[in-house]
């Protein structure tokens, strides 16, 4: 079955330390793969995407990601985080689905960040 | 431009009653649709369209109505409010359905 996994569902990190968020797929073929985040009472806002090419993406704030295809995996990384990183990550998947096509979305992992 | 824009940012309602959440868009994007967003389950695609005129659901689309008479608005109608549909509700609009997706603020809701 198809599937997204944020396997984190709460990180905490101090201000300045370098942060991984992982996540994980389950599909037979490359799928479209973002990532969004949500700060707290808001909407969520697209941080990166990968649709095909290079597999390490850059995204906005500093943001950056990638694409292992041997790991089904598409793990976000920042190399130092500020306060205003604290919110909700999701990730999300773009699948084929008969002649359509469809988003599946992981449950978020919340991310804390210490002074 | 203002981009989705949802009304109204919180509401209570009795269990029976009737609304509708309001969506707009401004951005001329084809495809919209509605999530809910509850506390462990993520977001969860409730209806969605791909165009003026045309609807479909999503993965929990029962007590919820859409229409879709304009490119521009997207509501969402509760017909009979339940308490399991006390959550946050998001509406999100994109070029395509697998397309950079903007969303609204959201709407809460409380249904007592």
């Amino acid at each position: 079955a198809q599937s997204v996994t944020q396997p984190d569902i709460h990180i905490t990190v101090s201000e300045g330390a370098s942060l991984e968020l992982r996540c994980n797929y389950s599909y037979g073929a490359t799928p479209y793969l973002f990532w969004y985040v949500q700060s707290p009472g808001q909407g969520l806002q697209l941080l990166l995407k990968y649709f095909s090419g290079d597999t390490l993406v850059q995204g906005i704030k500093g943001f950056e990601a990638e694409f292992k295809r041997s790991q089904s995996s598409f793990n976000l990384r920042k190399p130092s985080v500020h306060w205003s990183d604290a919110a909700e990550y999701f990730c999300a998947v773009g699948v084929r689905a008969g002649n359509n096509r469809k988003l599946i979305w992981g449950l978020g992992t919340s991310l804390a960040v210490n002074p | 431009n203002a981009g989705v824009t949802q009304t109204p940012k919180f509401q209570v309602l009795k269990t029976g009653q009737s609304m509708t959440l309001q969506c707009a868009q401004d951005m001329n994007h084809e495809y919209m649709s509605w999530y809910r967003q509850d506390p462990g389950m993520g977001l969860r695609l409730i209806h969605y369209s791909v165009g003026a005129g045309i609807t479909d659901q999503g993965e929990v689309p029962n007590g919820y109505n859409v229409s879709r008479s304009t490119t521009e608005d997207f509501p969402l109608r509760l017909l009979s409010a339940a308490p399991s549909q006390t959550s946050v509700y998001f509406c999100a609009s994109s070029l395509g359905k697998q397309e950079t997706q903007y969303f609204g603020p959201g709407t809460r809701l409380l249904v007592l």
